[in-house]
């Protein structure tokens, strides 16, 4: 069954300081995979996402992710955080079969940065 | 821009009653989809439909049906509401159907049954 993992429920982080959220994945075939954030009181807004190509995969707000399929892991990463950071952050993959567009999600990581 | 908006952020209802959260998305998008988000479980599918009238099951359908009677709209229906219940519900579309799986989502609806 596909499935994906986000290890750590919360992630403290000093602003200035890189930060990274991890995520690893369980499914067949080739993944997409995609981190999506969700601000205080808001919906979930798209961050970036990985189809094919080069492993490092540039998104909104300086975040970026790495794909590595040996590890099967999309760590998303920034090198220097900030306090406005701070949010809920979802690791998803879509599902390989049955089209639609379905995504599976992690449990969510919450980033907290603190000043 | 794309907008999908959703008709409460806020919801108080008890045990039993019927409860309809409406999601109405701009972009003539097929698809649209219901989950709920729970702490510590992430957003899990309840409901998904890729055209009017066409719906499929997600991985948490039971105590709710959906019904699309227009593109634009994608209802969410508690039959009768239960305490487990109490979440927080997210419609989202991918504006392709078969597209990269990028989605948009509404702000939410808190959902609190008594």
């Amino acid at each position: 069954a596909q499935s994906v993992a986000q290890p750590e429920d919360q992630v403290n982080v000093a602003e200035g300081n890189p930060l990274t959220v991890k995520c690893t994945y369980s499914v067949s075939g080739n993944p997409y995979l995609f981190w999506y954030v969700q601000y205080p009181n808001r919906g979930l807004q798209f961050l970036l996402k990985y189809i094919t190509g080069d492993n490092l995969v540039k998104g909104s707000y300086g975040f970026e992710a790495e794909f590595n399929k040996s590890q099967t892991s999309f760590h998303l990463k920034k090198p220097s955080a900030l306090v406005s950071d701070s949010a809920l952050y979802f690791c998803a993959v879509r599902a390989p079969t049955g089209g639609y567009n379905k995504l599976i999600f992690g449990a969510g990581t919450r980033l907290a940065v603190h000043p | 821009d794309v907008k999908v908006t959703q008709s409460s952020r806020y919801l108080v209802k008890r045990t039993g009653e019927k409860v309809f959260l409406e999601c109405v998305q701009d972009m003539d998008h097929e698809n649209m989809f219901w989950y709920r988000q729970d702490p510590g479980l992430g957003l899990r599918l309840i409901y998904f439909s890729y055209d009017v009238k066409m719906k499929e099951k997600g991985d948490i359908p039971e105590g709710y049906s959906v019904s699309r009677e227009k593109k634009e709209r994608f209802s969410l229906i508690l039959e009768s509401a239960s305490t487990n219940q109490t979440s927080m519900y997210l419609c989202a579309s991918p504006p392709h159907r078969q597209g990269s799986g990028e989605q948009y989502f509404g702000p939410g609806t808190r959902l609190t049954v008594t």
